[in-house]
């Protein structure tokens, strides 16, 4: 069945250092990737997404790529910062409109 | 613009009660999820509406879940009756239409099943 793999399921880094967080989807005809980030006692909250027609997006700090053939697709955030600290999820829109979530990655950043 | 609203925030109780959730979306969308995330995953879709039609309830546990979206606005999830493993955090959340575009979550509530 669809199915999406995310690692790793925690990361620390160092503030001002790079995080990447890796996800990999099954159904190929998946067309729409979304990031989101949920602290603790809330909701998700979209980050940043990318359709399958881009290869890669920005958002100042944020940026996600794509690679389609190998049904990849990663989470990078730079100059982190320690209220980045949360659980980021990734997801795929399968191609009946479902949505798929990762299994989630805690992202810790010391200060 | 006023998220997506959830009530309870909180709810315990014992195995093989009965408990509902409430969900008000953002106006105007036409798209209502359910979701349960138990502690340590990722989101798991329960149930779908557009408008006051399901569209996904596939992995809704139908024996003991029941959900509804009367007049395509509010929705409630009911469970009943409930397990141990039903303990976990669930989540409403709104998209204006089905498809390929962001979800609007709600703060979810925090079910405990003793």
């Amino acid at each position: 069945g669809e199915n999406v793999e995310q690692h790793p399921s925690t990361l620390s880094v160092q503030e001002g250092d790079s995080a990447v967080i890796k996800c990999t989807y099954s159904d190929s005809a998946s067309n729409y990737f979304p990031w989101y980030k949920q602290e603790l006692g809330k909701g998700p909250q979209l980050i940043i997404d990318i359709r399958s027609n881009v290869g890669e997006k920005k958002d100042q700090r944020i940026a996600v790529t794509l690679n389609k053939t190998a049904k990849h697709f990663s989470l990078h955030i730079t100059e982190t910062q320690p209220e980045d600290s949360a659980v980021y999820f990734c997801a795929a829109i399968s191609g009946t409109y479902k949505y798929i979530f990762g299994t989630g990655t805690r992202l810790k950043v010391l200060a | 613009e006023a998220g997506v609203a959830q009530s309870p925030r909180y709810k315990i109780i014992e195995k093989r009660q009965s408990v509902a959730f409430w969900c008000n979306p953002i106006s105007g969308h036409a798209t209502l999820y359910w979701y349960q995330q138990i502690l340590g995953q990722g989101p798991k879709l329960l149930i779908q509406f557009q408008n006051n039609g399901v569209v996904d309830d596939s992995q809704l546990p139908k024996d003991r879940f029941s959900a509804e979206r009367l007049k395509g606005v509010d929705s409630t999830l009911k469970i009943q009756p409930a397990k141990l493993e039903d303990s976990a955090v669930y989540l409403c959340a709104s998209s204006p239409n089905r498809g390929p575009e962001k979800l609007f979550f709600g703060s979810g509530t925090q079910l405990s099943v003793l």
